[in-house]
């Protein structure tokens, strides 16, 4: 069964540093999703793209994160300084074009020390 | 606007007895809804989807849940819980509004079941 990968499963980072995520949707998946999910909060959206476009990003802090899906396909979050406010889960998930039906990854859990 | 409103923060069942995980919405349109459930430092999975066929929509595990548009509810139940139910449940609206679709989650409820 195709799933969604993402690396790495954990990230223990200082404040200040840079950190980033990967995720490969599953294989024609327009669609794909950065959530991050406070402990004991439901997933809360950072970024939408449909193929290489960015749809949402409107929960974005771009003072400090980035994402790119430069070639459609899979994609890349970074967060540049972290912050202790920052530690979560960060999940990907991806789905059909114009299709609600969410797949997601396992998650990096991120600690900022 | 929408919102979606996980009624209990926690449950607490024993094994065998029902679940019964509640969630309302509220939307400007005819949504479709889904649950998804979460393992501890796992991601989502999808239990089941409603959207807009069938109200009562059986989903995997055993679970089913039944779309009240009077009551604007979309409660999540199964007939007898299993120690391996034992996670955090999402309830999720999309507004189906047309143009672009935000998703809303609830805030989750964890399901504890008890031997």
């Amino acid at each position: 069964e195709a799933e969604v990968a993402q690396s790495p499963r954990y990230k223990i980072t200082e404040k200040s540093q840079a950190v980033a995520f990967w995720c490969d949707p599953i294989s024609g998946h327009a669609t794909l999703y950065w959530y991050r999910q406070i402990l004991g909060q439901g997933p809360e959206l950072l970024v939408q793209f449909q193929d290489e476009s960015v749809v949402d990003d409107s929960q974005l802090p771009k003072d400090r994160f980035s994402a790119e899906r430069l070639k459609g396909v899979d994609s890349t979050l970074k967060i540049q300084p972290a912050e202790l406010g920052d530690s979560a889960m960060y999940l990907c998930a991806s789905s059909l074009t114009n299709q609600y039906e969410q797949y997601f990854g396992p998650g990096t859990r991120l600690t900022v020390t | 606007a929408q919102s979606v409103t996980q009624l209990d923060s926690h449950v607490s069942v024993s094994e065998g007895t029902p679940v019964l995980l509640r969630c309302n919405y509220s939307s400007s349109y005819s949504p479709s809804l889904f649950w998804y459930v979460q393992h501890p430092n796992k991601g989502l999975q999808l239990l089941l989807k409603y959207t807009s066929a069938a109200t009562l929509v059986k989903g995997i595990n055993g679970f089913e849940a039944e779309f009240k548009k009077s009551e604007t509810s979309f409660h999540l139940t199964k007939p007898s819980a299993h120690m391996s139910d034992a996670a955090e449940y999402f309830c999720v609206v999309w507004p189906n509004s047309g143009g672009y679709q935000k998703v809303t989650f609830g805030t989750g409820t964890k399901l504890q079941v008890i031997p």
